[in-house]
């Protein structure tokens, strides 16, 4: 159980153009998702809390005008990157819950890559 | 100002023997603890975790120990199999938050 799908598992785009990356809680709700990036040879950093049927939390220093949440159920998170930069390549991870029980579950990551 | 340390990028040990990874926090709010397993180009896998009213958690192969008062805790890996190569993540959360702070992550390499 508390399986969770990313999607999609890598993408490349122009610069200046928006991706769209879903997470879905396949077996469970979660009225929290949270969104993690992941620079090379680095750690996973927080960048936001997404909250279902409310705005999202934003991590000091992450722009919510180009990093769009949206969590409109309980079991689809979405984060946009909005006009897309090279230095946006990374890779994007996002996680969710069941209970609070920490044991979180992890999405299989998305390598954006923009050229 | 990284909360949660890994200083040693990584670690090779033979098949069979005993893997520690190391972790140190600074911040005494702290108060669960998780390791996290993670392969390239995949989301991070759920070892084992701790809290902090114990000092030592074992799942099979995998204890970890938390010394409050060092700051410090450890993964033991005994006896280490090469599927255990991969990136290790220690990460922690306050208060009953459910946010994690990870450290830099360490690649752990074992041998045949």
């Amino acid at each position: 159980g508390a399986v969770v799908s990313q999607h999609p598992s890598w993408v490349i785009c122009k610069s200046g153009t928006s991706v769209k990356i879903e997470c879905r809680s396949l077996d469970f709700q979660a009225t929290t998702m949270f969104w993690y990036r992941q620079f090379p040879k680095q750690s996973l950093m927080l960048m936001a809390t997404s909250n279902e049927g409310s705005k999202a939390t934003y991590e000091q220093g992450v722009e919510k005008d180009k990093f769009l949440i949206n969590h409109a159920s309980l079991t689809l998170s979405t984060l946009t990157v909005t006009s897309a930069h090279p230095e946006d390549s990374s890779f994007y991870i996002c996680s969710a819950s069941p209970v609070h029980n920490y044991g979180y579950t992890f999405g299989s990551g998305t390598r954006l890559t923009v050229v | 100002d990284q909360q949660v340390k890994q200083n040693s990028p990584s670690l090779s040990v033979q098949e069979g023997r005993i893997s520690i990874l190391n972790c140190d926090y600074t911040n005494s709010m702290f108060d669960y603890f998780l390791w996290y397993k993670k392969y390239p180009a995949e989301g991070p896998t759920f070892l084992i975790s701790i809290s902090s009213i114990k000092d030592k958690n074992e799942d099979g192969r995998f204890t970890v120990f938390l010394n409050k008062s060092a700051k410090h805790l450890s993964l033991h890996i005994v006896p280490s199999q090469p599927g255990d190569s991969a990136v290790y993540f220690c990460a922690a959360s306050e208060g009953g938050s459910e946010k994690l702070v990870f450290g830099k992550g360490m690649k752990l390499t074992v041998n045949p």
